[in-house]
């Protein structure tokens, strides 16, 4: 039951910035948008996170539309290093105040030297 | 990942014995997840843990399957009469505040094999 939509796979070129796009067209007004990703064989790494403002952190960008129906990840100049599964998450609704993270299939991004 | 350790990494079992996955997260963190990943696959939320709400466990694929947190900090995942679907890599992971931002760190995994 994942609330997000995104493209199966991209390909970048490196050094490149890479735009990862999300749609979350049901998001409600409490809940933040997550990205994260996993680079093969390894744990899941966290990237950033937002809510209404765009966010950056020394990974990368994010850009929530004014609707908040859909956001964009930027890797400002991307290394074959960015090479993973990006996944986009939506914090779930509360439930008896827990609010889980659900995680959908994400974007398979390859950086190509 | 910084900030959470799972044991045991790996672990061969064989069909129907109980196994425990432990996760051990730093002090401090807001809420604590389970979940697993097949080769191959996604990550399938397991259950989730907030404070002293009651845990969310719509993510448990069957009554063999449970979680407890004991003390708001380590949890472990038991999995009693193990099947050989249940094969997978158990991720843990907590969300919390490091340095005044909220972050999300999880685990180095437990790689569970039921023969």
């Amino acid at each position: 039951d994942a609330k997000t939509t995104q493209p199966t796979s991209m390909d970048c070129a490196e050094g490149r910035a890479a735009n990862l796009p999300c749609n979350h067209s049901t998001i409600s007004g409490n809940e933040y948008v997550y990205w994260c990703r996993q680079i093969h064989s390894q744990g899941p790494q966290y990237i950033i996170h937002g809510l209404k403002n765009n966010e950056t952190n020394e990974m990368a960008s994010l850009i929530i539309t004014e609707d908040r129906k859909s956001s964009t990840l930027i890797l400002p100049h991307a290394t074959l290093r960015d090479t993973a599964v990006y996944y986009c998450i939506v914090r779930g609704p509360a439930l008896q105040g827990a609010q889980k993270l659900v995680f959908g299939q994400g974007t398979r991004l390859t950086i190509n030297p | 990942g910084a900030g959470v350790s799972q044991s045991p990494s790996n672990k061969v079992t064989e069909k129907g014995k109980d196994v425990e996955l432990r996760c051990d997260p730093i002090s401090g963190h807001t809420a604590l997840y389970w979940y697993r990943q097949s080769l191959g696959q996604g990550l399938e939320f397991l259950i989730y843990f907030q404070g002293n709400s009651a845990p969310d466990k719509s993510g448990l694929p069957s009554d063999r399957f449970s979680a407890e947190r004991t003390g708001g900090s380590v949890s472990t995942l038991t999995i009693q009469r193990t099947q050989q679907e249940d094969s997978a890599v158990y991720l843990c992971a907590w969300r919390g505040v490091i340095s005044g931002a909220n972050v999300l760190t999880f685990g180095a995994g437990s790689r569970l094999t039921v023969l």
